[in-house]
């Protein structure tokens, strides 16, 4: 168990609809990553926050937005859904903003769209 | 902006094998690399990192990597594989030391260890 916590493990849900990924950082990590594993695409960085702030950003589509709250937690948010946002979502988590914090990985959502 | 390969998409090994998985970056400038794994129905884990210093590096569960700067690589190795080492492996870089946090990875290997 790496501490990372995300909700749901599974989705399903339909074309055009709008879902929210959850993400519980480890304790004092203030630094939150998404990634997003697909077949075609592989594991891809999507964006990053730091203690409420963006910081990165990586190919992440406009149709999908990110938040980070001031309990650390973060939220992906995926709209107007495609077939081709199925993926495995990830988040990750870190101390800090360098290289030489190391990123702890959630378990990640599943997430199909039909 | 910086690019990862894994040549080897799939592995089958017998246990006890040696184990060499390859990968290679792309990028100009100090980088920071990094070994994570993935066991079936897990998160990914780290197994190992560079940022500097000597070459070889140690991780854990018996895994090393070398760092081969004039080859842009940092192959994964294990004298003896288990057949524990089933899963899929993924190479990783960032522009460090300054450049953030955001790694890019390679498209992974599957590892197959027979028992």
């Amino acid at each position: 168990d790496s501490g990372v916590t995300q909700t749901p493990k599974h989705l399903i849900t339909a074309t055009g609809q709008r879902v929210t990924l959850r993400c519980s950082p480890r304790s004092g990590d203030l630094s939150v990553y998404w990634y997003q594993q697909s077949l075609d695409q592989g594991l891809q960085f999507l964006i990053q926050y730091y203690n409420g702030e963006e910081r990165a950003k990586g190919n992440i589509l406009e149709r999908f937005s990110a938040q980070q709250f001031p309990d650390l937690h973060s939220e992906l948010n995926l709209s107007s859904l495609e077939l081709g946002d199925s993926a495995l979502y990830f988040c990750a988590s870190s101390v800090g903003l360098t290289a030489y914090n190391e990123q702890f990985f959630g378990p990640g959502t599943r997430l199909t769209v039909l | 902006a910086q690019s990862v390969s894994q040549h080897n998409h799939h592995v089958i090994l017998s246990e006890a094998a040696s184990l060499e998985l390859g990968c290679n970056y792309s990028y100009g400038g100090t980088v920071n690399l990094f070994w994570y794994v993935q066991y079936p129905g897990q998160h990914l884990q780290l197994l190992l990192k560079y940022f500097s210093g000597d070459p070889l590096v140690k991780g854990i569960k018996g895994f090393e990597a070398e760092f081969i700067k004039s080859k842009f690589s940092f192959n994964l190795r294990k004298p003896s594989v288990q057949w524990s080492d089933t899963a899929e492996y993924f190479c990783a870089v960032n522009a460090g030391p300054n450049a953030g946090n955001m790694l890019t990875f390679g498209g992974g290997t599957r590892l197959m260890v027979k028992p």
